[in-house]
């Protein structure tokens, strides 16, 4: 069975800028969880989507949004980025026993 | 405010030994745990979960719950250098459709 994908690896943008990162799910996952990983924080939950559905949601600001499709990927959008949002953005999908299997991640830089 | 706390580390056993990893958290009624590792550079994979008080084994690798103490340990057994990375405990809040809170992560080096 093929893991959890993200693309794309890397990017880098400059402040004000806005961030599309994608992520498709293990076949078969309905659950697609969002995190944000930085040295100093450790793993932050941004927000989870189930059935296209968003069903839990971290303490991020409003600029942290994201989508689920019909098939089960989902995308996120981070909007006027700033400085502090350089970090590894971390997808996960999520099976029946709760289990969470993570994509390779996105490394966001933001000049 | 919900937590998960472990020890950043680093924890440096000689390779043969076992490495005991700990963890506690704030939410007594958090039902699911787990433990992740990390290589340097990698994104986290999953190692084994936990839902009952007690022992559960998995090849080199035994975690232990003790849910009044609020308290979650993964021991490593036969360490070898290759299990030198960051180990993440996380913990399943708010009932079965709570999302998980992971710990900062233990470093663990293990020395040939």
């Amino acid at each position: 069975k093929a893991g959890v994908t993200q693309t794309p690896r890397y990017l880098i943008k400059t402040r004000g800028q806005q961030v599309t990162l994608s992520c498709s799910p293990i076949s078969g996952h309905r659950s697609v969880s969002w995190y944000q990983q930085t040295p100093g924080q450790g793993l932050q939950f941004l927000f989870e989507y189930f059935s296209e559905t968003q069903r839990n949601k971290g303490n991020f600001p409003g600029r942290f949004s994201g989508r689920q499709f019909s098939n089960s990927r989902s995308e996120m959008n981070v909007s006027t980025l700033e400085l502090g949002d350089s970090a590894l953005y971390l997808c996960a999908s999520m099976n029946s026993y709760n289990e969470q299997f993570f994509g390779p991640g996105t490394r966001l830089t933001v000049l | 405010q919900k937590e998960v706390e472990q020890n950043s580390g680093p924890l440096s056993v000689p390779e043969g030994a076992i490495a005991s990893l700990n963890c506690t958290y704030s939410d007594r009624g958090s039902q699911s745990f787990f433990w992740y590792r990390q290589y340097s550079g990698k994104s986290p994979e999953l190692i084994m979960f936990i839902y009952s008080n007690g022992d559960k084994e998995d090849g080199r690798f035994t975690a232990q719950l003790n849910k009044a103490s609020q308290y979650v340990s993964l021991l490593i057994r036969d360490s070898q250098p290759s299990d030198s990375a960051t180990y993440l405990c996380a913990v399943k809040s708010g009932g079965s459709q709570g999302n998980l809170i992971f710990g900062k992560g233990t470093k663990l080096s293990v020395k040939p």
